[in-house]
């Protein structure tokens, strides 16, 4: 059973566009989420994230919105560019498991 | 020098033998994780650990087990190793509630 999804296997958008990334959860009970950004040959590294307290976190080019109602949430890249070509993994979270559940990741590629 | 050492980086093994992944950390955390990566699969949990006496299961905790040795050390054990183990592996460790993980580099391990 898939708690964290992205049916978005892979995204190419044009340098300088707007890239959007989706994920949706299952479990109600998640309360922080997370997305990560993973190079060939290297770890997950962190990107941003946002609590269940919030609809919408930015830092500089990255944006997450989160609905809850709809049990979705996107990370918006602008303006996306050649080096934010990456896979993207969105996590969940449960207050009190301290425990992270990883989607599927998509493979983002930014045309130059 | 790495926050998040693993080892070996890589490693093949054959079928039936006893292998074992190292992780340690300097960023003094007290949760430590081991995920695997498979195409299309994502990252999925294996065990985790919030201190030297707790260890919990994961998603994919068949055929595998850990040691937490200190708090610095958590070490992955596939007691006889089979071809579909074959992935990448990597560690993470947190600290507090609603933050993020932080990974290793990542072991990629191919049994044969």
């Amino acid at each position: 059973d898939q708690q964290v999804k992205q049916n978005s296997p892979s995204l190419s958008v044009q340098e300088g566009r707007i890239s959007i990334l989706n994920c949706d959860y299952t479990n109600s009970m998640f309360d922080y989420f997370l997305w990560y950004k993973k190079y060939p040959a290297e770890g997950p590294t962190f990107l941003i994230s946002i609590s269940s307290i919030k609809d919408k976190n930015e830092d500089g080019r990255f944006t997450v919105f989160l609905n809850k109602s709809a049990k979705h949430l996107s990370l918006h890249i602008v303006p996306s560019q050649p080096g934010d070509s990456a896979v993207y993994f969105c996590a969940a979270s449960e207050y009190g498991t301290y425990k992270y559940i990883f989607g599927t990741g998509t493979r983002l590629k930014v045309l130059a | 020098d790495a926050d998040v050492t693993q080892t070996p980086r890589n490693r093949i093994t054959k079928t039936g033998k006893r292998i074992m992944l190292e992780c340690s950390q300097t960023k003094g955390h007290d949760r430590m994780y081991w995920y695997r990566q498979d195409p299309g699969l994502g990252l999925r949990l294996i065990y985790y650990s919030f201190d030297v006496k707790d260890i919990n299961k994961g998603e994919i905790s068949d055929g595998y087990s850990v040691s937490r040795q200190a708090q610095a050390k958590f070490s992955l054990s596939l007691e006889s190793a089979i071809p579909n183990q074959t992935a990448l592996y990597f560690c993470a460790t947190s600290f507090g509630q609603n933050t993020e993980a932080f990974f290793g580099q990542g072991t990629r391990l191919t049994v044969v």
